[in-house]
């Protein structure tokens, strides 16, 4: 079964400070990941995701995130954070075309100025 | 970018009645919608797997009969829940799925906060 794991409920940072949110994933066959970003009382804005190819990855609002098949780890980073990147992130896993997503338990992400 | 509607946002029942959410794909035809549910401060729960023109596929622990899914056309989804107690309030959230874009391949719709009285 595929399964994904967020080891931190909150991340602080300051204001310009690198970020970085962590993510762990275990699927059967190739896995396909996915960085969403969640505001209060709103629904999911996709960030970025890998299916194949180059390992680092670039998505919206600056974020990116590094493939790592040998520690089965796909981190999101952003080189200088914004206090409005504020909000809950969630990684989440399928393995294949057309199942559904898995997704992380969340990781609060608190950007101070 | 592919656009989800979900109706109603917010929504305030009694114990006992039934309530009735619609997941819309605006501008592209989703052949599957996903249903998940999320507890405050908690990860999105998959609770069902939607396929137009087809019964649904109910993930482990979610009862069918009492959270009802009708995928009738491929821009429409609902999700009716049963005789709902308050343990049912929750935040319910849709996906679709348009494997004729090449993009995120999913897309989420704002959510519906139900609480139940």
């Amino acid at each position: 079964a595929q399964s994904v794991a967020q080891p931190e409920d909150q991340v602080n940072v300051a204001e310009g400070n690198p970020l970085t949110v962590k993510c762990t994933y275990s699927v059967s066959g190739n896995p396909y990941l996915f960085w969403y970003v969640q505001y209060p009382n709103r629904g999911l804005q996709f960030l970025l995701k890998y299916i194949t190819g180059d390992n680092l990855v670039k998505g919206s609002y600056g974020f990116e995130a590094e493939f790592n098949k040998s520690q089965t780890s796909f981190h999101l980073k952003k080189p200088s954070a914004l206090v409005s990147d504020s909000a809950l992130y969630f990684c989440a896993v399928r393995d294949g075309a057309g199942t559904a997503l898995i997704f992380g338990k969340g990781t609060t992400l608190s950007v101070s100025s | 970018g592919a656009v989800v509607s979900q109706h109603p946002s917010r929504v305030i029942c009694k114990s006992g009645t039934s309530v009735k959410i619609e997941c819309r794909s605006l501008d592209f035809q989703a052949t599957t919608m996903f249903w998940y549910r999320q507890f405050p401060k908690q990860s999105l729960m998959l609770m069902a797997t939607s396929n137009e023109g087809s019964k649904a596929t109910y993930e482990q622990g979610v009862e069918k009969d009492k959270f009802l899914i009708n995928h009738a056309s491929l821009t429409l989804s609902t999700l009716t829940v049963t005789s709902a107690h308050p343990e049912d309030s929750s935040f319910y959230i849709c996906s679709a799925r348009a494997p004729q874009r090449t993009g995120t391949e999913q897309y989420f719709g704002p959510g519906t906060r139900l609480t139940v009285t």
